[in-house]
C-alpha cells in the first residue's frame, strides 16, 4: 500500500521557537494533504487542509499565522508552529489521499512534540 | 455537516472471545464510512471502508463491519480477538461523492483493551 512519511517522529523545542514537520507521499503523488492534531485519549481535530500549489484551508479556530502549512510539490507538505508554546505540545499527524483510487487516506506514523 | 458517534470509549475483551464496537453517524447526504485503527504512538491504518455495494464489509486482521443505513450505524465485529487487537479504534464518515477533497470526521474512538 501507499505509505506517508512523517519527519521528526518526536521533537522537544523551547518555548518561543520554530519547528517545522515533514509529510511526504512516498510512492503516490498526494493533491491534497491533511493536518490533524491529537490530543491525549482524544480523537483525531482536523487543522487543516493542504492542497499543492495553493493556500492552505484552515479549520474554524485554529491560528493560520501559528501553523503555517506549504504544500511545495505532489509529495511534500509542511507544517510549521511558530512561536511554540506549551500548550502547542501534541501529537501531529498528517495524512494523503491516492486520489488515484480507493478513497483511503493514508496516515503518517505522526510526530510528537513537546515544548518546554 | 456530519456526525460520528461511537458509545463506547473502552471495550474490555477476553482472548479468543467476540467483540463488538459501536458506530452511529449522522447526515443528511449519502455517507463513506471507515474504521480505523491506531496503536500507541503511531498514525492510523485503515481497517475496512464501506463505499457502496454490499453493506457487510471486510477488512483486515478478520475485521468485518456492517452498513445499516436505516439505522444510520457502522458497527465493527471480530469473531475472536488476539491480544495484538488492543489499540484504538476510530469510526470516520465522509460526504459521498465529494471526489476525495472533502473532509473525514472522526470519531472520539474506542479502546479495545484484550484481556489474557
Amino acid at each position: 500500500g501507499a505509505v506517508v512519511s512523517q519527519h521528526p517522529s518526536r521533537v522537544i523545542c523551547k518555548s518561543g521557537t520554530s519547528v517545522k514537520i515533514e509529510c511526504r507521499s512516498l510512492d503516490f503523488q498526494a493533491t491534497t494533504m491533511f493536518w490533524y492534531r491529537q490530543f491525549p485519549k482524544q480523537s483525531l481535530m482536523l487543522m487543516a487542509t493542504s492542497n499543492e500549489g495553493s493556500k492552505a484551508t484552515y479549520e474554524q479556530g485554529v491560528e493560520k499565522d501559528k501553523f503555517l502549512i506549504n504544500h511545495a510539490s505532489l509529495t511534500l507538505s509542511t507544517l510549521t508552529v511558530t512561536s511554540a508554546h506549551p500548550e502547542d505540545s501534541s501529537f501531529y499527524i498528517c495524512s494523503a489521499r491516492d486520489l488515484s483510487g480507493g478513497y483511503e487516506q493514508y496516515f503518517g506514523p505522526g510526530t510528537r512534540l513537546t515544548v518546554t | 455537516a456530519q456526525s460520528v458517534t461511537q458509545l463506547d470509549s473502552q471495550v474490555p475483551v477476553f482472548e479468543e472471545a467476540p467483540v463488538e464496537l459501536r458506530c452511529n453517524y449522522s447526515s443528511s447526504v449519502s455517507v463513506y464510512l471507515f474504521w480505523y485503527v491506531q496503536y500507541p504512538n503511531q498514525g492510523l491504518q485503515l481497517l475496512l471502508k464501506y463505499l457502496s455495494g454490499s453493506t457487510l464489509v471486510k477488512g483486515i486482521n478478520g475485521f468485518e463491519a456492517e452498513f445499516n443505513k436505516s439505522q444510520t450505524s457502522f458497527h465493527l465485529r471480530k469473531p475472536s480477538v488476539h491480544i495484538s487487537d488492543t489499540a484504538e479504534y476510530f469510526c470516520a464518515v465522509e460526504k459521498a461523492g465529494s471526489g476525495g477533497y472533502q473532509k473525514v470526521t472522526f470519531g472520539i474512538g474506542t479502546k479495545l483493551q484484550v484481556i489474557p
